[in-house]
């Protein structure tokens, strides 16, 4: 079965420094891959996208992922976050054309100042 | 455009206790989903609809039903309510499969508390 797995459950940094939000994917054919937010007590919204072509996708607020099919890979990287950046993201991946979405289990990025 | 709107955002229920849970979308999609957020484990699909008048099962779709009557319209029901379904449920829609590459949107979500 397909799966996405976010390699750390919580990413402390402070502002102002980059991060890195590590993310897995497991599919080996045609891929698509999605990075999604959500801030406290709110629904997720889109990040960013993988559909075709450059493999460096940039999405909004500064936000960029790299898709790497050698090592699976789709690692959201944004070099200086800010406070407003503290939320959890989301890794997610679609199994095949079948209308669903397969998360991952969520990396909660803690901005301290 | 209020997007994707969902009803009640609070929920307090006793073990055996029914509700519904409305999702409403003005956004005019074909694809709409149910799925619960649990601490550490992501959000699971519960059901999902590719279009007026029908439903899917997801991931962990045991104890809940859905109905899709209606294009704008995804109902979630607890028939029995049992403490594992506490949870927060987030329905979400798009206009066609992710695995096409489109993007769902979000509701703000309903928090779930069965005592």
């Amino acid at each position: 079965a397909q799966s996405v797995t976010q390699l750390d459950s919580q990413v402390p940094v402070f502002e102002e420094a980059p991060v890195e939000l590590r993310c897995n994917y497991s599919s080996s054919v045609s891929v698509y891959l999605f990075w999604y937010v959500q801030y406290p007590n709110q629904g997720l919204q889109l990040l960013l996208k993988y559909l075709s072509g450059s493999t460096l996708v940039k999405g909004i607020n500064g936000f960029e992922a790299e898709f790497n099919k050698s090592q699976t890979s789709f690692h959201l990287r944004k070099p200086s976050v800010h406070i407003s950046d503290t939320a959890e993201y989301f890794c997610a991946e679609p199994p095949g054309n079948t209308g669903k979405l397969i998360f991952g289990q969520g990396t909660t990025l803690q901005v301290k100042p | 455009n209020a997007g994707v709107t969902q009803t009640p955002k609070f929920r307090v229920l006793k073990t055996g206790q029914s509700m519904t849970l409305l999702c409403a979308q003005d956004m005019n999609h074909e694809y709409m989903y149910w799925y619960r957020q649990d601490p550490g484990m992501g959000l699971r699909l519960i059901h999902y609809s590719v279009g007026e008048g029908t439903t899917a099962k997801g991931e962990v779709p045991d104890g809940y039903n859905v109905s899709r009557l209606k294009k704008q319209n995804f109902l979630l029901g607890l028939e029995s309510a049992a403490p594992s379904q506490t949870s927060v449920y987030f329905c979400a829609s798009s206009y066609s499969t992710a695995g096409g590459g489109e993007t769902q949107y979000f509701g703000p979500g309903t928090r779930l508390l069965v005592l």
